[in-house]
């Protein structure tokens, strides 16, 4: 099977843009979550959708969103860019089961 | 809510020493317990977990116990190599559902 696939890979935005990460789960996995990284915070929970629906929301304003579609592909939207969004964000994908298999990342800078 | 402390690196270590690290976890009911690993320019990977008390993950040589009495999940390996150099996170279920929340991270360094 295939891994987790997160695009793209690498993203450069300017402070007050905005910004959209995809992520595609592991084939016949239903819930998607999202996490950031970052070297002071290290690594911090952002949403969890399960078929379509948010199930969890961790500490984040409101300029992170997120969705998820029927075919179980999931964005997440980061509104009006600050410095401190410059992190690795990734996604992570799982079945009923509660073992989450991680995406190698997006690596977002924010000047 | 579920909460996870993890000690705190780095930790270095020569060729075959002996490793532990610590993790202590604060959690409604007796959730499974993780450890994940994430090597130098990689994503994050499963190392090992284990989904009740007294219940021992192992993967690779590491090995960890499920103490629901200490409410520990200490990670373990009696040889270190120089290609276990990475960051160790612990973790837990941050509540109802999937997603995790992680410990801190401990970066562990190997020389030969």
């Amino acid at each position: 099977k295939a891994g987790v696939t997160q695009t793209p890979r690498y993203l450069i935005k300017t402070r007050g843009q905005q910004v959209t990460l995809s992520c595609s789960p592991i084939s016949g996995h239903r819930s998607v979550s999202w996490y950031q990284q970052t070297p002071g915070q290290g690594l911090q929970f952002l949403f969890e959708y399960f078929s379509e629906t948010q199930r969890n929301k961790g500490n984040f304003p409101g300029r992170f969103s997120g969705r998820q579609f029927s075919n179980s592909r999931s964005e997440m939207n980061v509104s009006t860019l600050e410095l401190g969004d410059s992190a690795l964000y990734l996604c992570a994908s799982s079945q009923e089961t509660d073992t989450q298999y991680f995406g190698p990342g997006t690596r977002l800078t924010v000047l | 809510g579920n909460s996870v402390t993890q000690m705190e690196g780095p930790v270095t270590l020569s060729e075959e020493a002996f490793l532990t690290i610590n993790c202590t976890y604060t959690a409604t009911g007796y959730p499974s317990l993780f450890w994940y690993v994430q090597y130098p320019g990689e994503g994050l990977q499963l190392l090992l977990k284990a989904t009740k008390a007294d219940d021992k993950g192992s993967n690779k040589g590491f090995e960890a116990t499920y103490r629901k009495e200490t409410t520990s999940f200490h990670l373990e390996k009696g040889s270190v190599q120089v290609s276990d150099s990475a960051v160790y996170f612990c973790a837990l279920p941050y509540q109802a559902g999937t997603a995790l929340i992680f410990g801190k991270g401990t970066t562990l360094s190997v020389s030969s």
